[in-house]
């Protein structure tokens, strides 16, 4: 096991809703990725806290937004759910922003009808 | 932009045979590392390749380091189906930014 936890494992909206999910990051980690993974495909970067901070970007829209607390957890939030976002969606935890060895948690499975 | 491209997609062998992904970037990299995922699991982290030319070695994984620093290698030997899954590189760019690439699938047939 990684330490990197994500809630909810499954989750089921509706095109239009909003959806927040949540990652703990493994202890003495202080920045996290999230990552989002299509059937059949690699993950695909969709942001990077570090300390509190956004401090990178992949080419998702800003109804893909997030939240990094004190404690490191974070949170992503995407609102105006379409049927495309329908993925996994996978948080790393890692020991600084530069790339080093991340370690995912067990991701949650979001499937918008 | 940068892109990486990993070749086969995917990959059907006779457990005891040797298996080897590519891994080719559009430009010069600072460092590759590599992950691997089971079915229905997340990625873990390989290894991480920083140096012209390196090679690392994990058991029956030899992992390669261009001497461009364009391109990668995993190559396993003597696969076993515990080696089933998928193998993703991943690279840095600007912006503390990550790409993976799209995977290598390997099927280990008993």
């Amino acid at each position: 096991e990684t330490g990197v936890t994500q809630s909810p494992t499954h989750l089921i909206k509706t095109r239009g809703q909003q959806v927040t999910l949540r990652c703990s990051s493994q202890s003495g980690h202080n920045t996290v990725s999230w990552y989002q993974q299509a059937l059949g495909q690699g993950p695909q970067f969709i942001f990077q806290y570090y300390r509190e901070e956004e401090n990178g970007r992949g080419n998702f829209p800003p109804r893909f937004s997030g939240l990094q607390f004190p404690n490191y957890s974070s949170e992503l939030n995407v609102n105006a759910l379409e049927l495309d976002d329908s993925a996994l969606y996978l948080c790393a935890s890692s020991a600084g922003r530069l790339n080093t060895e991340a370690f995912f948690g067990q991701g949650t499975r979001l499937t918008v009808v | 932009g940068q892109q990486v491209m990993q070749i086969p997609q995917y990959q059907h062998v006779q457990e005891g045979e040797d298996f080897t992904t590519y891994c080719n970037s559009s430009t010069t990299l600072s460092n590759i590392q590599w992950y691997k995922q089971r079915p229905g699991g997340h990625p873990v982290f390989l290894i991480q390749l920083v140096k012209s030319g390196e090679v690392k070695k994990q058991k029956r994984l030899t992992f390669q380091f261009g001497e461009a620093k364009k391109n990668s290698s995993l190559h396993i030997t003597a696969t076993q189906t515990t080696d089933v899954g998928t193998y993703f590189c991943a690279v840095p760019t600007g912006g503390f930014k990550t790409i993976f690439g799209a995977g290598t699938r390997l099927f280990v047939k008993a």
